[in-house]
């Protein structure tokens, strides 16, 4: 079946604009995660959603950043205000989120954001 | 907090050589522990994981042993392939506080290359 999808695979934009980051996860999957990973490290958590709800989103480094779920499903993160220091390639995962914690996250192939 | 410390690399191996990636990591609790892969142009997939002290975790040839004792889960390999060069890391999820989901803390991963 289809793993999760991300789009765009590449985004470039100048400092100050705004971008919205997809995720569409696996199909059924309730749990959705969002990582961010900058070069030469590995990759760090941002924000996790159980359904509809974002669960944990003490990762998000500031209030530039936001992100949704607004059916369960997609998932859309949202970057005001970019800044050069966003730049690194932005992960999404999912999983069944029915059983412990340990369920493997199968994650998507990554957003490259590259702010100019 | 937790945090995961990989060795440094790249690591650069012949082909059927001896594969040691050493992991030890800081966390409350008791964590779980996971080695993921990212082959290149792939997206993170998970390699193995142990959910408590003492377990192995095995896949594709590679093993992994949670030692509690030393805060340690090196990754093994007894004969590497060329299709072997990725980047690995090391993660642990943390259940302290009762955490019911999966909340990823990666190490800076290490690059394998395999020479034919």
């Amino acid at each position: 079946g289809a793993g999760v999808s991300q789009t765009p695979s590449n985004k470039v934009t100048e400092k100050g604009k705004y971008v919205e980051l997809r995720c569409d996860p696996i199909s059924g999957h309730t749990a959705l995660y969002w990582y961010r990973q900058s070069l030469g490290q590995g990759p760090e958590f941002l924000i996790y959603f159980q359904g509809t709800g974002a669960a944990d989103d003490s990762g998000l480094p500031n209030d530039r950043f936001f992100a949704v779920r607004p059916e369960g499903s997609v998932s859309t993160l949202k970057i005001q205000r970019t800044e050069r220091g966003d730049s690194a390639v932005y992960l999404c995962a999912s999983s069944v989120g029915q059983g412990p914690s340990t369920d493997t996250q199968y994650f998507g192939p990554g957003t490259r954001l590259t702010v100019l | 907090g937790n945090s995961v410390t990989q060795m440094e690399g790249p690591v650069t191996l012949s082909e059927e050589a001896f594969l040691t990636i050493n992991c030890t990591y800081t966390a409350t609790g008791y964590p779980s522990l996971f080695w993921y892969v990212q082959y290149p142009g792939e997206g993170l997939q998970l390699l193995l994981k142990a959910t408590k002290a003492d377990d192995k975790g095995s896949n594709k040839g590679f093993e992994a042993t949670y030692r509690k004792e030393t805060t340690s889960f090196h990754l093994e390999k007894g004969s590497v392939q060329v299709s072997d060069s990725a980047v690995y890391f090391c993660a642990l999820i943390s259940n302290a506080g009762g955490t019911s989901y999966g909340k990823l803390t990666f190490g800076q991963g290490t690059i394998l290359t395999v020479h034919p």
